[in-house]
């Protein structure tokens, strides 16, 4: 089973900052890494798909990079809307496994 | 564009049968670009993956919860469904059915629902 290690688990930050949360694989997955956002009481959202191609719909301040084992997500210019909790999660091999959790507080 | 309603019982006695019906709407289960999953998530935790099943009806399960699960489809009904026996507290979790794209991401929800496994 691959194993996602995601860090920090939780970031206090202020409105328009530059965020980076981290996703280290215990194994190399290639670009099969994705992230979701979800918000209280809300499923998961796919932000970025395939390590760092976007998905439709989702603004431009996300943004994700890496390959093998290790893997970023960016928010450059937080929105308070952007308040969650963020997951990556792989699916390059069975079972499919997630990150612990990142969540993202404003200030 | 897809939808995916999560239906069934939101109470559970300990050591039955959990089971839940997922209705696609805007798609076809029969699709062969896509896997139907179901995924679960504690209150208060992470997400867990429980399988997925393809068209052809082949499944794939999470070791943790093999034996235990079983995912179906209903091609005429356009739904896939979820049984998972012998549940204990631990199983309570909010249940999502999921659209994965065939080795990429999960790229539509439901909306989830609660399933409480008490007496």
């Amino acid at each position: 089973e691959v194993v996602l290690t995601q860090s920090p688990d939780f970031q206090s930050v202020t409105p328009k900052e530059k965020i980076t949360i981290t996703c280290r694989a215990s194994q190399s997955i290639g670009s099969r890494l994705h992230w979701y956002q979800q918000k209280s009481d809300q499923s998961p959202k796919p932000l970025i798909k395939y390590a760092s191609q976007s998905v439709s719909g989702v603004p431009s301040r996300f943004s994700g990079s890496g390959s093998g084992t290790d893997f970023t997500l960016t928010i450059d210019g937080l929105e308070t809307d952007d308040a969650a909790i963020y997951y990556c999660h792989q699916s390059g091999s069975l079972p499919r496994t997630f990150g612990q959790g990142t969540r993202v507080e404003i200030k | 564009q897809v939808q995916l309603q999560e239906s069934g019982p939101g109470l559970v006695k300990p050591s039955e049968t959990l089971s839940l019906t997922c209705t696609v709407s805007g798609d076809s289960v029969s699709s062969g670009s896509y896997y139907w999953s179901w995924i679960r998530q504690p209150p208060g935790k992470g997400l867990e993956w429980i399988g997925y099943i393809y068209y052809s009806g082949s499944t794939k399960y999470n070791p943790s919860l093999e034996s235990r699960v079983t995912i179906s489809l209903d091609t005429s009904k356009n739904q896939f469904s979820l049984r998972l026996t012998s549940v204990t507290a631990a199983d309570t979790a909010v249940y999502y059915c999921a659209r994965e794209v065939a080795f990429y991401h999960f790229d539509s929800w439901g909306q989830g629902t609660l399933v409480t496994v008490s007496s």
